[in-house]
């Protein structure tokens, strides 16, 4: 049974740092992961996919890149800002006649003034 | 841009009660689900919905629980008698035909007394 797991569970960073989020799956046969944002009470933005077959996936300040063998994903932001403050959630979604994402535990960042 | 609309944001039911959430997919979307998460808890498939039938379900997606389109844009969700332990927010999503993001509605907070 996939399990998604996200580490650290929070994490606090002063404004300008870059920083990187990290995304651990256990079985390596998806088809693809996809980083999402959710802000306090809200609804969940997606931010990036990544298709198993790619290595790395960009958009502005946003690179996630993906290890599909060791079963990891990384969401690295360079130049945080305090609006990317929010839970940052990966999902993957197996290989198989199957389309449901299977969600990890989130990371909450605080980026501070 | 497009969006997934859902209402109503917050309902408030007694046990028992039977409640309906609704969605608007995004137009010309194909592929529909519903998640949920339960305060302080992972977001968790509950069903997905193509071509006017239930393509996968989860254990949580009982005989409690049913989907409907009943016209071109509305997807509904209904729980026929609700527990409190249904209390979650539940969110909408939906998928082009072609792609393969998931674009998450804003939740509707669901609170069963």
């Amino acid at each position: 049974k996939q399990e998604v797991t996200q580490i650290p569970a929070a994490l606090s960073v002063p404004e300008g740092e870059n920083l990187v989020l990290n995304c651990s799956f256990t079985d390596s046969a998806i088809y693809n992961l996809q980083w999402f944002r959710q802000d306090p009470g809200k609804g969940l933005t997606s931010l990036l996919l990544i298709q198993s077959s790619q290595r790395e996936q960009t958009s502005g300040r946003l690179n996630a890149s993906l290890d599909k063998s060791s079963g990891r994903s990384t969401l690295y932001i360079a130049a945080s800002q305090p609006g990317d403050s929010a839970t940052y959630l990966c999902a993957v979604r197996q290989s198989g006649a199957t389309n449901k994402l299977i969600f990890g535990t989130g990371t909450l960042l605080a980026v501070q003034p | 841009e497009p969006e997934v609309t859902q209402t109503p944001s917050h309902q408030v039911t007694q046990m028992g009660q039977e409640v309906i959430l609704r969605c608007v997919p995004i137009s010309n979307h194909l592929y529909f689900y519903w998640y949920r998460q339960i305060l302080g808890q992972k977001v968790e498939f509950l069903v997905s919905f193509y071509n006017n039938e239930i393509s996968e379900k989860s254990e949580i997606f009982d005989d409690q629980f049913s989907v409907e389109r009943p016209d071109g844009s509305n997807f509904t969700l209904k729980i026929r008698s609700t527990k409190l332990e249904d209390s979650a927010m539940y969110f909408c999503a939906s998928r082009a035909g072609g792609g393969e993001t998931q674009y998450f509605g804003p939740g509707t907070r669901l609170l069963v007394l």
